[in-house]
């Protein structure tokens, strides 16, 4: 358990309709990543945030938006919700070891359906 | 962007036999990383590796980094019904952010009694 927390775990919306996800780690870590998880495909890197304000994009980041205004906790905004966009949502953080980014560890993850 | 291969995509194995699934990529990693994943639940770290060539044990499982960066396996010794879940492997590439991990497709257990 790496100290993280998921909210909601589970949310239904209709399209078109804005979701924020929120991460909250306990742990102080740097590195914070969402990523959404679909069969057939694996875990994909939507974000990541490498400290406060600081965010980078993932492989498939359009569609989505993130903030990290403090280190506990990082945000995933789904400005216009689309059924796309139904999917499982996780949250890590990442464990640095010799100056690099090792072992991540994830939330319980939130399951999010857009009708 | 990086792209893992993980074989097989699933497979069903009796109680009590040894299960092995790989990893491989077209380029170089600098860690590989094994996760299993129970329903609703998110991936739960396994087994890191870090060096070519390691071998690490963690009760029946053991991984191996392969010697030429681009693949890993994945062991399961004398299975038990509680192995059923997705195995993913993962792994920070050479190139590119440090801090991007990228993951298989997962292999599927299924253990028959």
């Amino acid at each position: 358990d790496a100290g993280i927390t998921q909210s909601p775990r589970h949310k239904v919306t209709e399209t078109g309709t804005p979701v924020t996800l929120r991460c909250h780690q306990t742990e102080n870590h740097r590195y914070m990543y969402w990523y959404r998880q679909d069969p057939g495909h694996g875990l994909r890197l939507i974000h990541y945030s490498y400290g406060v304000k600081d965010t980078d994009k993932g492989e498939v980041s359009d569609g989505y938006s993130v903030s990290r205004s403090k280190t506990e906790d990082f945000l995933l905004t789904l400005e216009s919700a689309t059924s796309s966009q139904t999917s499982v949502y996780f949250c890590a953080i990442s464990v640095r070891q010799g100056g690099l980014n090792t072992e991540a560890f994830f939330g319980q993850g939130t399951r999010l359906t857009v009708v | 962007g990086q792209q893992l291969n993980q074989s097989p995509q699933s497979m069903f194995i009796q109680e009590g036999e040894d299960v092995s699934m790989n990893c491989t990529s077209s380029s170089i990693f600098n860690t590989w990383l094994w996760y299993k994943q129970d329903p609703g639940e998110g991936p739960v770290l396994l087994i890191a590796l870090y060096k070519a060539g390691e071998l690490t044990s963690n009760g029946r499982l053991t991984a191996q980094f392969g010697i030429t960066r681009k693949d890993s396996f994945l062991n399961i010794s004398a299975s038990i019904p509680s192995d059923v879940g997705i195995y993913f492997c993962a792994g920070h590439p050479s190139t590119g952010t440090a801090s991007k991990l990228t993951f298989g497709t997962g292999t599927r257990l299924q253990v028959t009694l």
